[in-house]
């Protein structure tokens, strides 16, 4: 199946830092990618998607300005967790949605832990 | 929007009987079901998927089988191993995000 790459796969940060995580599509072009966030032994809650060359939509009670979405290539997203608290602390996870060879399917990432401290 | 039910939240069974999980969708407009594996501390994996112009598809010991009238689908794992422990969750969409279960604990006991 195809590759989503996903940096770091973990990271510990202190309160009040900003952290990034990328999201990358190898070998296909993912015009919309999706953010997770899971916590521990739940289910996987959309944050937002990301379009490429465009804003991306947030889902209701996700803040946009903590959780900045960047998407300017058809490879790459980025999410950045500003002024991190350590509620923020959970497991992200992207996803690249694959629409080549005429069926749609979507790969993810392999998850970034984010401990905040 | 989309809101998808599934059933059980746990489950075990003796290594090399049947394991079933299923779930229902709200929205009559999804027409993708896929179903993903994820073992502790990685990411969901897909392993079967099934679409609305499809009634029943087989993978090895993997079926999935998908009933439109009743917004109804099910993950089929027959003779199972220690292997196939892990979470499952199912998803339904449209053309719009995936939306996922809560997920099902399936133990398989040697």
């Amino acid at each position: 199946g195809a590759v989503v790459s996903q940096h770091p796969s973990r990271v510990i940060c202190k309160s009040g830092t900003s952290v990034k995580i990328e999201c990358r599509s190898l070998d296909f072009q993912a015009t919309t990618m999706f953010w997770y966030r899971q916590f521990p032994k739940q289910s996987l809650m959309l944050m937002a998607t990301s379009n490429e060359g465009s804003k991306a939509t947030y889902e209701q009670g996700v803040e946009k300005d903590k959780f900045l979405i960047n998407h300017a290539s058809l490879t790459l997203s980025t999410l950045t967790v500003t002024s991190a608290h350590p509620e923020d602390s959970s497991f992200y996870i992207c996803s690249a949605r694959d629409r080549s060879g005429g069926n749609e399917k979507l790969f993810f990432g392999s998850g970034t832990q984010l401990s905040v401290l | 929007g989309e809101n998808v039910e599934q059933h059980p939240s746990t489950l075990s069974v003796q290594e090399g009987d049947s394991a079933v999980i299923k779930c229902t969708y709200s929205d009559s407009a999804s027409n993708y079901f896929p179903w993903y594996k994820q073992e502790l501390g990685k990411r969901p994996q897909l392993i079967i998927d099934i679409r609305s112009n499809v009634g029943e598809k087989k993978d090895q010991r993997i079926a999935v089988t998908l009933n439109k009238t009743a917004k109804h689908f099910s993950l089929h794992i027959t003779e199972t191993q220690p292997e196939d422990s892990a979470v499952y969750f199912c998803a339904a969409s449209s053309w719009t995000p995936l939306v996922f279960g809560k997920g099902t604990r399936l133990s398989v006991i040697a």
